[in-house]
């Protein structure tokens, strides 16, 4: 079973750019999350879809923060304008429905982010 | 309000030693799962071990084992015999009803030789 894939791994940019990271998860996964990681930090929620509707954004950041799950598979987060605080690592991870086995997040392999 | 806590930012441990992580958390709600992920430094989250609020008896998996008190609502992890690629954050993570994940913020675990 193919995991949680995600891209880029590693983004490096400067303040006031864009960026977009891309998450395809685990086939037949209906929930998708994107959390952000900052160093020496847990990971926070952004954002959770329930296959492409959200479920709740509340932590997302609206006025430079957007993602979007079309079709209810894969997702896109970008970031546009980035700040020096959006350094942090992006994790991307999928479960499958409640009461399912133990219903644990399955992770990407994150994608870092280096806004200079 | 639904929480998680770890209050070791960093654990050293002896290799072949047991140890154990502890995480305490709250929640009003009657039906929950508790969960420990290890992060490596490349990064992935490495699910190890679940508990679930109406399991009679403490989740094992190896050689993780959770020590779960209800009454005290602490879900601590037990690592035996530890190994140098143990290493690694660790973090304790609760699933209320419905779909949401709250994360504590890590115990940094250093296996020594």
């Amino acid at each position: 079973e193919a995991g949680v894939a995600q891209s880029p791994r590693y983004k490096i940019i400067e303040k006031r750019q864009s960026v977009a990271f891309w998450c395809n998860p685990i086939s037949g996964h209906a929930t998708l999350y994107w959390y952000q990681q900052i160093l020496g930090q847990g990971p926070k929620l952004l954002i959770q879809f329930q296959n492409n509707g959200v479920v709740d954004d509340s932590q997302l950041p609206k006025d430079r923060f957007s993602a979007e799950r079309l079709k209810g598979v894969d997702s896109t987060l970008k970031i546009q304008p980035a700040k020096l605080e959006d350094s942090a690592v992006y994790l991307c991870a999928s479960s499958p429905a409640r009461g399912t086995d133990t219903g644990e997040l399955f992770f990407g392999e994150g994608s870092r982010l280096t806004v200079l | 309000a639904q929480k998680i806590t770890q209050t070791q930012p960093g654990m050293f441990v002896q290799e072949k030693e047991a140890v154990t992580l502890d995480c305490t958390y709250d929640t009003s709600d009657p039906s929950y799962g508790l969960f420990w992920y290890k992060q490596p430094s490349s990064g992935e989250m490495i699910f190890l071990i679940y508990q679930g609020s109406y399991d009679q008896q403490n989740a094992t998996e190896g050689r993780y084992s959770l020590n779960f008190q209800k009454a005290r609502k602490s879900a601590n992890l037990v690592i035996s015999a530890s190994q140098l690629g143990d290493s690694a954050m660790y973090f304790c993570a609760m699933r209320p009803t419905g779909n949401q994940f709250y994360f504590g913020t890590g115990t940094s675990l250093t296996v020594i030789p």
